[in-house]
């Protein structure tokens, strides 16, 4: 997997939005960004994914340059339990997915402190 | 319900010892992983195994393997603990198929802590 860049830690305020940078310019044109977070002793959970077009689900929303050599994770509100290190993962879209090419990368990740 | 379990929770042996973390998934996934996370929580995979395929990452001691039972289990043994093993370790799944965008979903984790 192609790699990524992200912030070491972040801070945000309760109730603020939140944008998480990734870079990524390695990308190649099958790979697809993946956002995962870790929650304080838990394990990783995911966020979010995209291709080219920017993506919303209800935990967040995912702004892809149009060169696709960086994203954002948007965190529309923060709250308390967002606080966590989030991953920016480059993911293979290869047809051939039963062997490692599922596999996750972490990097190091944002370490995203919310204020009250 | 529990999409993905593992036990023990905590795990605290002697260096030298053999040991066992299960894990289970309820998901009816395909593919099944193990990850280790170190005190500098750096996350890295350790297997994957899909249809009785395993993927070795190849700095993985080869005293540790993993068992699968079957689709909905895959252990870790982990036989003359070191100190060095002492980590969280996770275990994950995800659907197996063509499409590369199956999310993984995580177990809560096992701290092991080798003596």
């Amino acid at each position: 997997d192609a790699k990524t860049t992200q912030p070491n830690s972040m801070e945000s305020n309760e109730e603020e939005p939140v944008h998480l940078p990734c870079n990524h310019s390695t990308i190649s044109g099958t790979d697809y960004i993946h956002w995962y977070r870790q929650l304080p002793s838990q394990g990783p959970e995911y966020v979010i994914h995209g291709l080219t077009s920017n993506v919303n689900n209800r935990m967040a929303s995912l702004a892809i340059a149009e060169d696709r050599k960086s994203s954002t994770l948007i965190l529309h509100r923060a709250t308390l339990r967002d606080a966590a290190v989030y991953y920016c993962i480059l993911r293979e879209g290869l047809m051939n997915y039963g062997g490692s090419q599922g596999n996750l990368i972490f990097g190091k990740g944002t370490k995203l402190s919310v204020k009250p | 319900d529990t999409a993905v379990s593992q036990t023990p929770k905590y795990l605290v042996t002697q260096m030298g010892n053999d040991k066992s973390i299960k894990c289970e998934q309820n998901l009816g996934h395909d593919t099944m992983y193990w990850y280790k996370q170190d005190s500098k929580k750096f996350l890295k995979i350790m297997f994957s195994y899909n249809n009785k395929e395993l993927i070795i990452n190849e700095t993985v001691p080869n005293r540790f393997s993993p068992k699968s039972p079957d689709k909905a289990h895959l252990n870790l043994h982990i036989n003359s603990l070191e100190l060095g093993d002492s980590a969280v370790y996770f275990c994950a799944s995800r659907p197996g198929g063509l499409s590369p965008n199956n999310e993984q979903f995580f177990g809560p984790g096992t701290r092991l802590t080798v003596l």
